[in-house]
């Protein structure tokens, strides 16, 4: 079967780093994407993953190993407003999103 | 611009009436998906469109049905609904390139009794 795994809950101090990490197991895969989804909104996208190694966004930077089937998503500097669940996704043999549960993550001031 | 808009943004339904949720997008996207949200669960699949004319089965595609008359509308219909397909149902559209990401619609949070 397909599976997407990702902590359910994280809490990080306001300014500080957090690394949230997701690892899969899919039938073939095609890229590996990380979304934001704040309380009561839609998913928004932030980033994509198809080849090994580190993308840097800004604050964001998105990891991947093909090999071990795993990805995390690292936030800098955080701030309140960075207070959401981060949703892992990968693109399967059908092109197809298989999606992880999301983690929440919790900013203390 | 609008992107992408659903419609209604919630409702509630007696069980064994049928619904429509509605889907539009102007980007002119290929690719439109509908997925449902329930909590402690990810996004699940129910039907896909990957070009006008056509459609596919996603994950959960029992209890509804969809079509795909034009570029723009995608509409999601449950023909006879049950307490659970009580979600939130998120629209979402594509370009054509595999590394393009989803733009999802603000959502529908349905409630069926």
């Amino acid at each position: 079967g397909q599976n997407i795994d990702q902590p359910t809950e994280m809490t990080a101090t306001e300014g500080a780093i957090v690394q949230i990490n997701c690892t899969y197991q899919t039938s073939g895969f095609n890229g590996l994407f990380w979304y934001q989804q704040h309380a009561g909104e839609a998913p928004t996208f932030l980033s994509y993953n198809v080849l090994d190694g580190l993308e840097e966004k800004g604050r964001f930077s998105s990891f991947l190993s093909r090999s071990k089937g795993y990805s995390y998503l690292l936030l800098k500097e955080l701030q309140m407003k960075d207070s959401a669940s981060y949703l892992c996704a990968v693109m399967d043999s059908n092109y197809q999103l298989i999606w992880g549960a999301g983690t929440k993550l919790i900013i203390k001031p | 611009t609008a992107g992408i808009t659903q419609a209604p943004t919630s409702q509630i339904l007696a069980a064994g009436r049928s619904m429509t949720l509605r889907c539009t997008q102007d980007m002119r996207h290929n690719a439109m998906y509908w997925y449902r949200q329930d909590l402690g669960l990810g996004l699940r699949l129910i039907h896909y469109s990957n070009t006008a004319g056509t459609t596919g089965k996603g994950e959960v595609p029992d209890g509804y049905s969809v079509s795909r008359a034009n570029t723009d509308d995608f509409p999601l219909t449950l023909a006879s609904a049950v307490p659970s397909q009580t979600s939130v149902y998120f629209c979402a559209s594509k370009g054509l390139a595999d590394y393009n990401e989803q733009f999802f619609g603000p959502g529908t949070r349905l409630t069926v009794l």
